[in-house]
């Protein structure tokens, strides 16, 4: 089993939709919980944190399920600019440099 | 200013060839790697650098190094290129202790032919 897992997608979604990512994570011991979004051809940039009592910013939703090992991302209100790969990320603590393990991504296209 | 920078952004290259990829970062961060992220997209850790400590992901070829000069760069040198090794490298920085955020370079673009 992967460290961190994601659905794939793509998810494609008209414009104003509500999406929906889930990621799993396999380390009982992962310590902090993050999404990353990655434009094509580009780096992956921070979207937000996940805390455990979920946080939100703005249109974007962010839940932390420890006892399933899951996090989600909920983006409501879909915009054309939300289309690009959404990387879900994990760290574990256990060294001293808390290496961030990411999942594969789950690329959204977001349409007229 | 670029936070994390690294060259070259392009990089075509022959089997066989030696070559290395530079990072720099002037967050006066603690802690540096090196990701790599092949066609499928999928984001791997290669290394981390910490104070002079070397973490290895032990499914890196020992035909990549990386080397720190100082805190504020962390390169990575690559021997005997194979066209396995086609794919985007990242340069991260990371702010040690608490400091959760990690930022990437723009990403090096290697294909081997």
């Amino acid at each position: 089993r992967k460290e961190v897992e994601q659905d794939p997608g793509p998810f494609n979604v008209p414009e104003g939709a509500t999406v929906a990512f889930n990621c799993t994570y396999s380390n009982s011991a992962s310590q902090s919980f993050f999404w990353y979004r990655q434009d094509c051809r580009k780096e992956p940039k921070l979207l937000m944190s996940v805390y455990s009592s979920g946080n939100e910013d703005g249109r974007f939703t962010a839940q932390l399920n420890r006892a399933s090992q899951y996090i989600s991302l909920l983006i409501r209100d879909s915009k054309l600019s939300d289309s690009a790969t959404y990387l879900c990320a994990v760290k574990i603590y256990g060294g001293s440099q808390g290496n961030l393990i990411f999942g594969k991504g789950t690329k959204l296209s977001v349409k007229p | 200013d670029t936070a994390v920078s690294q060259t070259p952004k392009y990089l075509v290259t022959q089997m066989g060839n030696d070559k290395s990829i530079k990072c720099e970062q002037n967050l006066g961060h603690d802690t540096m790697y090196w990701y790599k992220q092949d066609s499928k997209k999928f984001l791997k850790i290669m290394f981390s650098y910490n104070n002079k400590e070397l973490i290895i992901n032990e499914t890196v070829p020992n035909r990549f190094s990386p080397k720190s000069p100082d805190k504020a760069h962390l390169n990575l040198h690559i021997n005997s290129l194979e066209l396995g090794d086609s794919a985007v490298y990242f340069c991260a920085s990371r702010q040690g202790g608490s400091g959760n955020t990690i930022y990437f370079g723009e990403g090096s673009w290697l294909t081997v032919v």
